[in-house]
């Protein structure tokens, strides 16, 4: 695997379901981004963790709630979500966090449906 | 607040000439990144332009105005598989990244 890679790349889930995005890099990047793309709008930085500290929490509600146990591995743990929260939510790397941390490197996404 | 501003969608003609602006108001500047996103993929680094000025890599081109706050990316010789957004991002002076909404790009041939 080369790259940034995230699974599953679709996911359906009922608002009381727990499910759980994993994105993995094979860059060797400090630091790791959850992003939230929903149609025409930019995308939303979630959170950001370097050297698998998190530096950012944009205010994200609770309902999403990340974890890296290791700078090549983010996931991002999804419990009581709202039908809003259907989107494509993007994982990207960079070599580390400052300067906007020079060039991300994007996963392909998981398109997430909420019913 | 900050704001990054870009066409929602424009349509250019195969073999063409187009030109995708972005003007930003935001606190500080470090920096601008183009972003090429295809439907359905992951978006991929185009250009980063910290200077004024003019930065040509092959058929792309970017070019930034601090003074103005003003950005554009050219795309010369067109070609079909160049349908895609163009994403328009902004370091700010706490080095987060601003994300314009981008610009749909429609090539007809």
């Amino acid at each position: 695997e080369t790259g940034v890679t995230q699974t599953p790349r679709h996911l359906v889930m009922g608002m009381t379901n727990k499910k759980s995005l994993k994105c993995e890099q094979h860059l060797g990047h400090n630091a790791m981004y959850w992003y939230k793309q929903s149609a025409k709008k930019p995308l939303e930085l979630m959170f950001v963790y370097n050297f698998k500290e998190q530096t950012e929490n944009n205010s994200v509600p609770s309902r999403f709630s990340p974890e890296c146990p290791n700078s090549s591995h983010l996931f991002l743990h999804l419990h009581t979500l709202q039908p809003e929260d259907s989107a494509l939510y993007l994982c990207a790397s960079s070599q580390d966090q400052g300067s906007g941390g020079g060039e991300q490197f994007f996963g392909p996404g998981t398109r997430l449906t909420v019913l | 607040g900050q704001n990054i501003d870009q066409p929602t969608e424009m349509t250019a003609t195969e073999g063409a000439i187009v030109q995708i602006n972005c003007t930003y108001q935001t606190s500080g500047f470090n920096g601008l990144f183009w972003y090429q996103q295809h439907a359905g993929e992951a978006p991929t680094f185009l250009s980063y332009n910290v200077l004024d000025g003019l930065e040509e890599k092959g058929r792309f081109s970017s070019f930034l105005s601090r003074s103005k706050g003003y950005s554009y990316l050219l795309l010369k010789e067109l070609q079909m598989k160049d349908s895609a957004s163009y994403l328009c991002a902004v370091v700010d002076s706490n080095y987060q990244l601003i994300w314009g909404a981008g610009t749909k790009l429609i090539i007809k041939p």
